[in-house]
């Protein structure tokens, strides 16, 4: 089974920075596009960006451009999602999943990263 | 796009019927896919294309189009079936909806 191991949750404060992680596991990472989705508490998903390790051809949601990046190490296939300075209204569920194309349905998910701020 | 679910609620009882809507502001081409997220859990996906069940999704769980409208059914709900629904368009862009809760 394909899975999409994210890195613990995490406790931080206003300003300072973050980077969670979302690793492949049975399956080589650089084959599909990873995606980022966003839960704020009792809320519905939110698309955040999503990345292609074999090129890192990225893209973010317009809502989000220029709050994070997105990010891949090719070689421990993990893909990153980084704010350079977290605000209180960061704190969410974060997830990745795994799409064949940059527009299309999630086939596996991670279990999410809980961030904090 | 902007993709709009109903009800925010459904309450039914354990082997009835559930109908969840799920409308985009534009046309989408059937390219819209249903996923179920249980308290705690990630989401798993459960229809694609509009209606095409993944791999594990059982068959009491269907998906439909009418007009511009999409649906998602459950007959015979199950008590694992209680949990949120979210539907997600990827024509244009990739958007979800603001999910239905079925309890």
């Amino acid at each position: 089974e394909v899975q999409l191991v994210q890195s613990g949750a995490e406790v931080k404060k206003p300003g300072e920075s973050l980077k969670i992680s979302c690793k492949g596991s049975d399956y080589h990472l650089s084959t599909y596009w990873i995606a980022w989705v966003r839960q704020m508490p009792g809320r519905g998903l939110e698309w955040m960006g999503i990345i292609y390790p074999g090129d890192s051809d990225t893209r973010y949601s317009p809502s989000f451009q220029g709050q994070v990046t997105i990010s891949v190490d090719k070689s421990t296939t993990t893909a990153y999602l980084r704010w350079a300075s977290l605000r209180a209204s960061d704190t969410a569920m974060y997830y990745c999943a795994r799409s064949v194309g940059p527009e299309y349905h999630f086939d596996s998910w991670g279990r999410g990263t809980l961030v904090t701020v | 796009i902007v993709v709009t679910q109903s009800p925010a609620t459904l309450s039914v009882s354990p082997g009835e019927r559930a109908t969840l809507s799920c409308r985009a502001s534009e046309i989408v081409s059937g390219n819209l896919a249903w996923y179920q997220q249980k308290p705690g859990q990630a989401p798993r996906l459960l229809i694609y294309g509009t209606s095409t069940r993944a791999a594990g999704t059982p068959a009491r769980f269907t998906g439909s189009v009418s007009g511009t409208e999409y649906t998602l059914t459950i007959t015979s709900l199950q008590s694992e079936d209680f949990a949120v629904y979210h539907c997600q368009q990827y024509n244009r862009g990739v958007t979800f909806g603001g999910g239905t809760k079925v309890e």
